[in-house]
């Protein structure tokens, strides 16, 4: 059972379009990290919130972490195929390295 | 600074072998976490290890077992492999601030 939600699960855009990732849960979280992953490799950190409504920007990524610290978002604005990969949302409790990942939101970007 | 290394990148055993994982952090970080990521269950925490002790860890059997040196690499073990443990292990690591983890490539591990 995975605690945190993300959906969707596969998502396929044309180049230039936008799209939104979510990742709920029922825990709260002391901070929330968003990762990319890219077949064969490690997950790389995109950004880490720790602040219940915090807004972060990364050029065209913004992250939202929810005033409850139950829930986040990742939103990409005119998509590149460079964007293209599994985006990972894992929760943290502060607790010694522990972090609970969400499956994955798959995303393809067609040129 | 260099980023996580983790070796070897690809291994293929045969079930009942063992096998070791090696992991070198970030300079300076000081806590390494392994996770194991598989098609079906996603990235799950196996366990955590900071300033050679470990702190935390997942539910995993007792086949599966790690260390941490004084220079803070760290190794994984998994003995008597099944085939369910092909898997790709990722090593990850830390500052103090262990919330924030940055991770290496993996290894690949194929069971036959």
């Amino acid at each position: 059972t995975q605690l945190l939600e993300q959906s969707p699960q596969f998502l396929s855009i044309q180049e230039g379009e936008n799209l939104t990732v979510y990742c709920n849960s029922s825990s709260v979280f002391s901070s929330l990290q968003w990762y990319r992953q890219e077949p064969g490799e490690g997950p790389v950190l995109l950004v880490t919130v720790v602040t219940g409504g915090e807004v972060k920007k990364l050029k065209r990524l913004t992250f939202q972490f929810g005033d409850a610290r139950k829930d986040s978002s990742l939103h990409i604005t005119a998509a590149q195929p460079g964007d293209t990969g599994l985006y990972l949302c894992a929760g943290g409790w502060g607790s010694w390295g522990k972090l609970q990942f969400g499956a994955g939101t798959q995303v393809v970007v067609t040129p | 600074k260099a980023g996580v290394t983790q070796t070897p990148r690809y291994l293929i055993k045969t079930r009942g072998q063992q096998v070791t994982l090696s992991c070198s952090p970030i300079s300076g970080h000081r806590s390494v976490s392994w996770y194991q990521q598989t098609p079906g269950q996603g990235l799950q925490f196996l366990f955590e290890y900071f300033s050679e002790t470990q702190r935390n860890k997942g539910n995993f059997p007792g086949r599966f077992s790690g260390r941490q040196f004084s220079n803070s690499r760290s190794e994984m073990n998994v003995s008597t492999l099944e085939l369910g443990d092909s898997a790709l292990y990722l090593c990850a690591s830390s500052s103090d601030r262990a919330d924030t983890q940055y991770f290496g490539p993996g290894t690949r591990l194929t069971v036959l």
